[in-house]
């Protein structure tokens, strides 16, 4: 069975600096979907990164950008210029071939004014 | 993006009473939505896979007669908690997917079993 684990509860970044959050994955598979979703106080999960596994190149999207490691079944998320609004739960998810998506258990990024 | 709308977005009933969640896919077809179901300060954990026309698929641990799922169509799931208990107070939220795309979440239903 497929596992995501994510080793920080919680993380803190002082405004328009930079964060990364860690995320490692166990998997038998070849092909598969690596996500990172966010989760605000409003409780919607928001779709912040995508990454397909075939693909070395890593994913970017504006100030998000992932490291992915697939050797080493790692997956950070690399957010620049944190700003106010990116205070959230953040999940990383593995999609696997039966679609079933699979989340770690969370990292609660704060920013500090 | 694609939109997936979760009706009631709150909920509160009684213990014993049943209570019914409908998960819609507002402007796509979709053929498989799944249920999580979220505690407080906590992850998703996925509860089962519902399939257009077919019985749902349950994952380990979630009672198929406590937790009715029902997709009688390509846009709408349904999730009926029965008998409930104020254990089953949770937040429970719906995801479908396009074909070959991200999945897209509804705004999750909030439970309380008084």
């Amino acid at each position: 069975a497929q596992t995501v684990t994510q080793s920080q509860p919680e993380m803190s970044v002082q405004e328009a600096e930079t964060v990364t959050l860690s995320c490692t994955y166990d998997t038998s598979e070849s092909d598969y979907y690596l996500f990172w979703y966010k989760q605000p106080p409003s409780r919607q999960m928001i779709l912040v990164i995508r990454q397909e596994a075939y693909k070395q190149q890593n994913a970017t999207e504006n100030r998000f950008s992932v490291n992915f490691q697939k050797a080493a079944k790692s997956f950070s998320l690399k957010i620049s210029d944190s700003q106010l609004g990116d205070a959230a739960m953040y999940f990383c998810a593995y999609r696997s071939r039966d679609d079933k998506i699979i989340f770690g258990k969370g990292t609660r990024l704060h920013i500090l004014p | 993006g694609a939109v997936v709308s979760q009706h009631p977005s709150w909920v509160i009933c009684k213990s014993g009473t049943s209570v019914k969640i409908e998960c819609r896919s507002l402007d796509f077809q979709a053929t498989t939505m799944f249920w999580y179901r979220q505690f407080p300060k906590q992850s998703l954990m996925l509860m089962a896979t519902s399939n257009e026309g077919s019985k749902a698929t349950y994952e380990q641990g979630v009672e198929k007669d406590k937790f009715l799922i029902n997709h009688a169509s390509l846009t709408l799931s349904t999730l009926t908690v029965t008998s409930a208990h104020p254990e089953d107070s949770s937040f429970y939220i719906c995801s479908a997917r396009l074909m070959n795309t991200e999945a897209f979440f509804g705004q999750g239903t909030r439970l309380t079993v008084v």
